[in-house]
């Protein structure tokens, strides 16, 4: 079992519509919890953090956590086509664990 | 205000080559990183410097040694290249890292593509 596991993808969603981007752990002592963004061809930007459970937003950001369930997700509301990208989650316990990444397309 | 600036931005080696990877930080970071990504197998740590002075081993060290020259800059070197070192490398920054930290916000430098024929 991964670590960090995310679907790869590629996740399209219209333009305007909620784009919801979800991410599993297996490590119950992580604490912190990370989501980068990833154009093609660039380095990882990081776009939101989460610390405790429940919900943290931060203008069409918003991400959601659950230690219970161990999983983190991400969605963009009023998704525009400059947020196709990569998205990266990163769990932090001991060490910081990148999952793979899931593609998302906004059509327009 | 450039962040983290890596060079070069490509290079290709013939195996057996050597070469080093250059980073460097003007945000007056602590800790410094280097990753390695493939496709499908994302980020994956190679080595890390919590502080000035300080080097540990990430998921994937074999291969690759690092300096860390000063508190901005950190290094990555490959003494002997072999096909499996094609990536893409990105070095990274934080104000603090290291296991007992958790607030390990990274800022990416640009990259550097490279290529091991």
């Amino acid at each position: 079992q991964k670590e960090v596991e995310q679907n790869s993808g590629p996740l399209s969603v219209p333009e305007g519509a909620i784009a919801s981007l979800n991410c599993t752990y297996s490590d119950r002592g992580s604490q912190s919890f990370f989501w980068y963004r990833q154009y093609s061809g660039k380095s990882p930007e990081l776009i939101m953090f989460i610390y405790s459970n429940g919900d943290k937003e931060d203008g069409r950001f918003t991400a959601q956590l659950n230690k219970a369930s161990q999983y983190v997700s991400l969605l963009i509301r009023d998704s525009q086509p400059s947020d196709s990208a990569t998205y990266l989650c990163a769990v932090k316990s001991e060490k910081l664990t990148f999952g793979t990444g899931t593609r998302l397309t906004i059509i327009p | 205000n450039a962040g983290v600036t890596q060079t070069p931005k490509f290079q290709v080696l013939k195996t057996g080559q050597s070469m080093t990877l250059q980073c460097a930080q003007d945000m007056n970071h602590n800790s410094m990183y280097w990753y390695r990504q493939d496709p499908g197998m994302g980020l994956r740590l190679i080595y890390y410097s919590a502080s000035e002075g300080t080097t540990d081993k990430g998921e994937v060290p074999n291969g690759y040694n690092v300096s860390r020259l000063n508190k901005r800059e950190f290094s990555l070197r490959l003494e002997s290249a072999a096909p499996s070192q094609t990536s893409v490398y990105f070095c990274a920054s934080t104000e603090a890292g290291g296991p007992s930290t958790t607030n390990e916000k990274l800022f990416f430098g640009s990259g550097t593509q490279l290529s091991v024929l």
